[in-house]
């Protein structure tokens, strides 16, 4: 399982954008890169994935260079209910099976 | 999005009891996990199920934990004699297609 780095912490004010990046030097060719959200006591929430280049839906864009060692989470315009830890992770998750693999995740507060 | 739920949400037990934490998975989904997160610290796997029996499991699930589906649709987690340092809250997640869904969580405090 391809090891992640990501900022500790970061902070921002309520109606930025926020871009959270996430390094993943040993990326395999079947993994998808994966973030999650998580507030104080409750389950992690999967917010978006992608493989290559740019995703979007309609809570964030990932963002994944051609050579896929890094991406970044675009979270835009955010509010203080986006206060939480965001998680990166890496892994395949075709075939079903998928063991995830938690880092410290990065704790963003959204100032008012 | 489907929706995992867990039972109760909020445990206090004596050290040395057993707990059975209990889970209700996604109907259709096949792989079950159970995971970890002590006050302040990372998300830990414990165990993953899968076809009625443990696929995988991390050192720290131990002969204190097992994991069963007792009536094919409920996913239980039991630890047999809990400890302090088992105080944490437990999340079971489910596969969906591409991605894991997790249950709010219980959290176990043990006195």
């Amino acid at each position: 399982l391809a090891k992640t780095t990501q900022p500790i912490s970061m902070d921002s004010y309520e109606g930025q954008e926020v871009n959270i990046t996430c390094s993943h030097n040993n990326i395999a060719t079947n993994d998808y890169i994966t973030w999650y959200q998580q507030f104080p006591s409750q389950g992690p929430r999967f917010i978006i994935q992608g493989y290559k280049t740019k995703v979007t839906n309609e809570v964030a864009s990932l963002f994944i260079p051609a050579d896929r060692k890094s991406s970044t989470l675009s979270l835009p315009r955010v509010s203080l209910s986006d206060t939480a830890v965001y998680y990166c992770l890496v892994g395949d998750p075709t075939g079903g099976y998928n063991k995830l693999i938690f880092g410290a995740g990065t704790r963003l507060a959204v100032h008012p | 999005e489907p929706e995992v739920t867990q039972t109760p949400s909020h445990q206090v037990t004596q050290m040395g009891q057993e707990v059975i934490l209990r889970c209700v998975p996604i109907s259709n989904h096949l792989y079950f996990y159970w995971y970890r997160q002590i006050l302040g610290q990372k998300v830990e796997f414990l165990v993953s199920f899968y076809n009625n029996e443990i696929s995988e499991k991390s050192e720290i699930f131990d002969d204190q934990f097992s994991v069963e589906r007792p009536d094919g649709s409920n996913f239980t987690l039991k630890i047999r004699s809990t400890k302090l340092e088992d105080s944490a809250m437990y999340f079971c997640a489910n596969d969906g297609t591409d991605t894991q869904y997790f249950g709010p969580g219980t959290r176990l405090t043990v006195l």
